[in-house]
Parts: structure tokens; C-alpha cells; sequence
């Protein structure tokens, strides 16, 4: 089965560094989001992107982060200045069109120390 | 507001027997829900949808009812083996436009099977 890829699997970064996590979704897939994990809570909402825009953001979507489709085939989210509360796992998931399977990636493990 | 929990955060089972999880649902107006696995170190997993227009849905091994009136959902394994340890998360995906895809998440079951 197709599968999104994420890179890197792991990212240790310093608190104010800029990080930019990076997926690769499914090929014909249209619709592309970002959500993300803290060790031990739910998994949460944060961008929706379809049609080279972003479709719905959450509230932790502030003004640090933003997402990117440069070329047709990555998706990536870029946090501009990190924070230790950003520490968390960042999943990428794409599906095909809307009410249809919505495929995750493996994950990024992000640590800002 | 909206949220999505599950009854019970641990379910240990032995091998073949069923294993029922359950979760609730507080936004009435949902009308799609997804059951996902997650093993340690990995990414959400699909296992099974069901659109608010049905009652039960069958996939192999697995079973999800939906329950509008009580707002309820339940994920039934059959069989349960082994490798079906994980944690298992209900989501929920309100309607209208954009909001397709911003899948609410339940706080997780973890399923232990001993062989």
C-alpha cells in the first residue's frame, strides 16, 4: 500500500531555532494536513492544505508556523522559532479527496531544548 | 464543544477471544468517524470508517457500530491475536467544507493481548 513518508524521523533542536519538518504524501492525493502528538494527550489538528492554500488552521497554528508545497511532491511545515512546548510528535497525513481515508506518516519526534 | 473520549483507557484480552473498545462522541452533527491503530513509534494506522448515514460496518476481523442516539461508537475484534496490541483511537470529523479532515481525536485505548 502507498504510504506518506516523513523525514527525519527524530529532530533535536534549541529553543528559537527555526526547524522545518518535511513529508512526502501520496501521490494523487489532493488534500494534505499536519497534525501533531504531546507525549501522552490526544492526537491534535493543526493545518489543512488543498489547492496550494491552507484550508483551516487550529488555534496552535500561530503565526510560527506555516506549510509549504514547493514542488508538486513535499509537503512541509516549518516552525520559525521554536519553543520548548513545540516539543511533540508532528504526523503529515494526504488522502485523496474529502470522507475518504485520511493516511498518516510515521511521525517526526521534535525536541527543543 | 466538541469532543470525542473513550470509556475505558486500558482493555487487556487473551488471545481469541473478542475485544470490544468503545468510545463517545459529543458532537451530534459528526458525520463521519474513523477507528485508527497506533503502535509504539509509529503513525496513526487506518482500520475502519463508518459514515453517520450507517449503523455497522464490517471489515476483516473488525466491526464498527455506530449508535446515533446515544451518540456511541464501538470497534469489535474478532479474534483477537497478538499483534493487535496498540493503542486505539476513535476520531470524528465534523461536517461542512473545510472542516473535512480536521479529524477530532478520542484520548486512546491501550489493548493489550496476552498470547
Amino acid at each position: 500500500e502507498p504510504e506518506v513518508t516523513q523525514t527525519p524521523s527524530h529532530q533535536v533542536t534549541q529553543m528559537g531555532q527555526e526547524v522545518i519538518l518535511r513529508c512526502v504524501p501520496i501521490s494523487n492525493h489532493l488534500y494534505f494536513y499536519w497534525y501533531r502528538q504531546i507525549l501522552g494527550q490526544k492526537v491534535e489538528f493543526l493545518v489543512s492544505f488543498y489547492n496550494n492554500e491552507i484550508s483551516e488552521k487550529s488555534e496552535i497554528f500561530d503565526d510560527q508556523f506555516s506549510v509549504e508545497r514547493p514542488d508538486g511532491s513535499n509537503f512541509t511545515l516549518k516552525i520559525r522559532s521554536t519553543k520548548l512546548e513545540d516539543s511533540a510528535m508532528y504526523f503529515c497525513a494526504s488522502r485523496v479527496r474529502v470522507l475518504e481515508k485520511l493516511f498518516f506518516g510515521s511521525g517526526t519526534q521534535l525536541s527543543v531544548l | 464543544g466538541e469532543s470525542v473520549g473513550l470509556h475505558l483507557p486500558t482493555l487487556s484480552v487473551q488471545e481469541g477471544d473478542n475485544s470490544i473498545i468503545n468510545c463517545a462522541y459529543s458532537n451530534s452533527a459528526s458525520d463521519y468517524f474513523i477507528w485508527y491503530k497506533q503502535e509504539s513509534g509509529k503513525g496513526p494506522q487506518f482500520i475502519i470508517d463508518i459514515r453517520s448515514n450507517m449503523d455497522k460496518r464490517q471489515g476483516q476481523r473488525v466491526t464498527v457500530l455506530l449508535n446515533k442516539t446515544v451518540k456511541h461508537l464501538s470497534l469489535q475484534i474478532a479474534a483477537t491475536q497478538p499483534g493487535d496490541s496498540a493503542v486505539y483511537f476513535c476520531a470524528e470529523n465534523p461536517p461542512g467544507g473545510t472542516s473535512y479532515g480536521k479529524l477530532t481525536f478520542g484520548q486512546g485505548t491501550i489493548l493489550t493481548v496476552h498470547p
